[in-house]
Parts: C-alpha cells; sequence; structure tokens
C-alpha cells in the first residue's frame, strides 16, 4: 500500500493527451513538492519532472506536470509509442521523514 | 558526464547480511546528498535511505531502520548501503541516485539485484 495513490494503469492511442494522477495527503504533497518519473521496461528510472512542473533538459514539452492541494498530475499530449512505461509520483512526506513514491501507473499506447 | 555504478548485490541467505557499493563519477559527489531506491521484481519504486553531503544527516524507511545503514566515502566518491537481518521481502533491485532535492533524483545507476533465499 503506497502512501501516494496512483491508478495502476492508463492507456491512450497516438497522439492523444492522457492525464496520469497521484494523490496524497498534507504531509506530503500537500507541502512538498511533487515530482515524476518515467521508466522504461528494464531500465532505471529516469526524472520526467521536477518541483511539481519543471523538465529537466531533454524532456519533451509534451510531458507537463501541475499539483493542487493534496494532488499532482502529469499531463502526456500528442502520445507516442515510445511513452509506454510505468510512471511514478514521489515527494517528501514531513510525518514520514522520508520520501514516498506513489504505486506507479502502467500507460499503454494502443 | 555522471556515472553511477552499483556492486555487491546477490544471493543471501535470511537473517545474512550484504554490502552495497555505488561509484560515482561526472561530478563532485561531495556536494550532493545521495539516495539508495529498491524495486521488488514486478512492483513498484520505494525509497530506502538518503544521506547528507557530509553524512550528517541520514534518513530511511521504517522497514529498513535498525538493519540497514546508508554511509558515504567522499574521498573515493562512493556511497554505501550496510544490510544485516535480510529478509525475504528485501529482495530487490537496488538502485543508488543523486538527490538535488528530497525526492528529485536526477541521475541513477543500473542497480544491482539483491535476492534474499535460503
Amino acid at each position: 500500500q503506497s502512501v501516494l495513490t496512483q491508478a495502476p494503469s492508463a492507456s491512450g492511442t497516438p497522439g492523444q493527451r492522457v492525464t496520469i494522477s497521484c494523490s496524497g495527503s498534507s504531509s506530503n504533497i500537500g507541502s512538498n513538492t511533487v515530482n515524476w518519473y518515467q521508466q522504461l521496461p528494464g531500465t532505471a528510472p529516469k526524472l520526467l519532472i521536477y518541483r511539481n512542473n519543471q523538465r529537466p533538459s531533454g524532456v519533451p514539452d509534451r510531458f507537463s506536470g501541475s499539483k493542487s492541494g493534496t494532488s499532482a498530475s502529469l499531463a502526456i499530449s500528442g502520445l507516442q509509442s515510445e511513452d509506454e512505461a510505468d510512471y511514478y509520483c514521489a515527494a517528501w512526506d514531513d510525518s514520514l521523514n522520508g520520501v514516498v513514491f506513489g504505486g506507479g501507473t502502467k500507460l499503454t499506447v494502443l | 558526464e555522471v556515472q553511477l555504478v552499483e556492486s555487491g548485490g546477490g544471493l543471501v541467505q535470511p537473517g545474512g547480511s550484504l554490502r552495497l557499493s555505488c561509484a560515482a563519477s561526472g561530478f563532485t559527489f561531495s556536494s550532493y546528498w545521495m539516495s539508495w531506491v529498491r524495486q521488488a521484481p514486478g512492483k513498484g519504486l520505494e525509497w530506502v535511505a538518503n544521506i547528507k553531503q557530509d553524512g550528517s544527516e541520514k534518513y530511511y524507511v521504517d522497514s529498513v531502520k535498525g538493519r540497514f545503514t546508508i554511509s558515504r566515502d567522499n574521498a573515493k566518491n562512493s556511497l554505501y548501503l550496510q544490510m544485516n537481518s535480510l529478509r525475504a521481502e528485501d529482495t530487490a533491485v537496488y538502485y543508488c541516485a543523486r538527490e538535488v532535492y528530497w525526492g528529485r533524483n536526477d541521475y541513477w545507476g543500473q542497480g544491482t539485484l539483491v535476492t534474499v533465499s535460503s
């Protein structure tokens, strides 16, 4: 049972826009910034979004993040087959004094 | 180029110990927090521990407190995870990661597999 809640799966067709949500509480998302990771099959995670809505260099602007209250979202527009991966949200938790991850959302491109 | 290379994984019996290492290069190691994140087979990511630049602050997930110890040697650009009293549920790929800010890991190693089984 993860502290941050994500839907286990999501899907879309090429070109479509999909959104992945991450729900937390006042001790994590509500008081700290959210980061998103993309994990392609068989590889290490890759930082996709940091500080709620910032993209590291090299990440396409098709990827965007937002946060409102105790929830956060990752949006992927112009969906491509190579976007098929697992996506995780993460944030510091003030009560647990540690980093908490969401359970991950497996994105399938139909 | 930033590189993080983990080593030390393997098969260990329940109750046993293992020490993971992470060799860092391509950046000023002593300027960054570092962390360990693990992933059980077919499961999601789980943060394990992190350590401040000078080693003066360390944080652990509850499930490993008292059993795992994170440490670093800035002179050797290396991060370590001493794992004692290992349990089957510790079986996972363990990733070393550079932590720019809490929860924000911008570089990851390739991971090392730890299997706890009799």
